[in-house]
């Protein structure tokens, strides 16, 4: 079993929807980061988070501790969303160098 | 500047050739990190720096060579790959390894062996 689960793999939504993804993990951590990769390209940090929510923009992050979960909200939906989004953790293990360890990406496609 | 660059954007080489990669940052961040990315595969881990020296080696073959000669800079440097080394190649930077820090990737460099 993975470290770290997505769900769902693989996400078609029309635009203006509100979309999910979702991460579970199973090993303590010390910060949960969503990021985002557009087709071919580099990663763009989205959010860091140790705890509650964050918002920016139309984008919404949230993690619950105690039940290892977090999700990642997009309020209004517009095709340039279309990316993966992956789930990562940084395991509060003592000997960790920092290394995050990544879920297998959502992919979402959203239509006009 | 909260970028993270890297050079260059492509590379095509031989399995013969010698090649580095480069990446840069000015954040003043003493954690940098090299991953691999096979196509629509997460990332993995292949090196660490922490305050420009080696932390950790993901048992990655001595065909991959990182070297940090300052804070701010970081090499990969590539001799005699294989095919099956095609990957992007992403860098990232961090405060720091210890404590909570946001990592920041560089656009990668996609390298094709041929």
């Amino acid at each position: 079993k993975n470290e770290v689960e997505q769900s769902p793999q693989n996400l078609t939504a029309q635009e203006g929807e509100f979309i999910t993804i979702n991460c579970s993990y199973s090993v303590g951590i010390s910060a949960l980061h969503w990021l985002q990769q557009h087709p071919g390209g580099g990663i763009v940090s989205l959010f860091m988070l140790s705890s509650g929510k964050k918002k920016h923009g139309r984008l919404i992050a949230t993690i619950n501790i105690q039940e290892k979960h977090s999700s990642l909200h997009i309020t209004a939906s517009h095709p340039r969303d279309s990316a993966v989004y992956i789930c990562a953790v940084r395991s509060d293990y003592g000997g960790s160098q920092g290394n995050l360890i990544f879920g297998k990406g959502t992919k979402l496609s959203v239509k006009p | 500047d909260t970028e993270v660059t890297q050079t260059p954007k492509h590379l095509v080489m031989g399995m013969t050739n010698k090649k580095s990669l480069k990446c840069e940052q000015h954040m003043g961040h003493r954690a940098m990190y090299w991953y691999k990315q096979k196509a629509k595969k997460p990332p993995e881990l292949m090196f660490v720096y922490s305050y420009e020296k080696l932390s950790i080696n993901e048992s990655v073959p001595s065909r991959f060579s990182p070297e940090c000669p300052n804070s701010s800079l970081l090499n990969l440097h590539l001799h005699a790959l294989q095919p099956e080394d095609s990957a992007l190649y992403l860098c990232a930077s961090s405060i720091r390894t210890s404590g909570s820090y946001e990592q920041y990737f560089g656009p990668g460099t996609r390298l094709t062996v041929t």
